[in-house]
């Protein structure tokens, strides 16, 4: 029972890159979620989805762009990587909206 | 405005030891979230509560609404305890958006 799994764990970008992070969860759950954690703040949303077919951003959308076809996936675009992207990303879903989250380990992110 | 307060930012213990972390907040909520950041990175659910009182295993979390004040609580604590722990409230007027607190950065020494 894998949970969630993201790929890539690490990655090194240079300015105005793009690159696309995956999110795969494999107990069927509605909601998945895409965080950005940076040193000394809390978590922040970046977007969710409430399920297949549907997106919606969060509290820091701008830069980055999502896509859920897929029920057990949600992938994370990042279309021009800027270094302000520098951070370690979460994923995370759950069966009911913001109770009992499952997260992936994270992928760290440096953008040069 | 960070509307959730956790203290102590860094806590470092004896093992053995009764732990108290604390997390108040300035928003009306509905639940409250407790979670568990390991050394490497990875983040675990540990309670979700409304009134009153938790307990799983050594931890308890107790949350007073009027206050707007929960607490995290670990008994005989151990190394491995060791973690960032963090609080979370749900956004007023939001379904799915989470209001997070910095964390706790516990260390417990053998």
């Amino acid at each position: 029972n894998a949970g969630v799994t993201q790929t890539p764990k690490f990655r090194v970008l240079k300015t105005g890159q793009s690159m696309t992070l995956l999110c795969a969860q494999d107990m069927n759950h509605e909601y998945m979620y895409w965080y950005r954690q940076d040193p000394g703040m809390g978590l922040r949303l970046i977007h969710y989805s409430v399920g297949e077919g549907t997106t919606a951003k969060g509290e820091v959308p701008d830069g980055y762009n999502v896509s859920r076809l897929k029920k057990q996936n949600f992938l994370l675009g990042l279309e021009s990587a800027a270094p302000s992207q520098t951070s370690v990303y979460f994923c995370a879903s759950s069966n009911r909206a913001l109770q009992g989250a499952f997260f992936g380990q994270g992928t760290r992110l440096t953008v040069v | 405005k960070n509307e959730v307060e956790q203290s102590p930012q860094n806590l470092t213990a004896q093992e053995g030891e009764f732990i108290t972390i604390n997390c108040s907040y300035s928003v009306g909520i509905s639940a409250l979230h407790w979670l568990q950041q390991h050394p490497g990175g990875g983040i675990v659910s540990l309670f979700m509560l409304s009134s009153g009182k938790k307990k799983h295993g050594r931890l308890i979390a107790t949350i007073n609404i009027q206050e707007k004040h929960s607490s995290l609580h670990i008994t005989a604590s151990h190394p491995r305890d060791s973690a960032v722990y963090i609080c979370a409230v749900p956004l007023p007027d939001s379904n799915y958006q989470l209001i997070w607190g910095a964390g706790t950065k516990l260390i417990i020494k053998p």
